[in-house]
């Protein structure tokens, strides 16, 4: 089973500021990694597929990079509705498909 | 509206068994593989089990083989999944999502606790 480990845990910032996400994969997973937001009390949703393609909808302050075992997601500017948990998933080899911890970006 | 609608979760003793739903609308849902994915405070996000659009395969992850069933209804654009022999560590909120290749829409979730 492939682990993915995402860093920080938490991410302390002020609205305008640049986020910058770790997913780290336990084998190579290719580009076939995912990015998820997260906000309390909804459902996960798909921000990038496939490392760096934005899915409908995501705005271009959203963007992903990497390939194997090495992933970020990068939010150039946040904005107040940024903060939220963000969650990496891998599909290169499952069963099992496989998310990471999870980073809680949070406002300072 | 796209969406997927889970219901069934509940209350449940351990050893118990339910069976959770998920109504899919707005698009064609035979077209769809689909997955049912939950999330508890301390595993986080774990993937149980997936369909494929003509149920040709499926695949459930080791801890619920044997307990887990997945299922869907192309005529009723529904999605199921029958848990049996339930345990404490099956607490969690359980989402129906939408194809296994971009998880790309999730239901709002359906909360299932086992306990005595």
């Amino acid at each position: 089973e492939i682990v993915l480990t995402q860093s920080p845990a938490t991410l302390s910032l002020s609205p305008g500021e640049r986020a910058t996400l770790s997913c780290r994969a336990s084998q190579s997973v290719g580009t076939y990694l995912a990015w998820y937001q997260q906000k309390p009390g909804q459902a996960p949703r798909l921000l990038i597929y496939d490392a760096s393609n934005r899915a409908a909808g995501i705005p271009a302050r959203f963007s992903g990079s990497g390939s194997g075992t090495d992933f970020t997601l990068t939010i150039s500017s946040l904005e107040p509705e940024d903060f939220a948990v963000y969650y990496c998933l891998q599909r290169n080899n499952w069963p099992p498909l496989t998310f990471g911890g999870g980073t809680k970006v949070e406002i300072k | 509206e796209v969406q997927l609608v889970e219901s069934g979760g509940g209350l449940v003793k351990p050893g118990g068994s339910l069976r959770l739903s998920c109504a899919a609308s707005g698009f064609i849902f035979s077209s769809y593989s689909m997955n049912w994915v939950r999330q508890t405070p301390g595993k986080g996000l774990e993937w149980i089990s997936s369909i494929s659009s003509g149920t040709t395969h499926i695949y459930y992850r080791d801890s619920v083989k044997g307990r887990f069933t997945i299922s869907r209804d192309n005529a009723k654009n529904s999605l199921y999944l029958q848990m049996n022999s339930l345990r404490a560590e099956d607490t969690a909120v359980y989402y129906c999502v939408r194809d296994f290749l971009l998880l790309d829409l999730w239901g709002q979730g359906t909360p299932v606790t086992v306990s005595s």
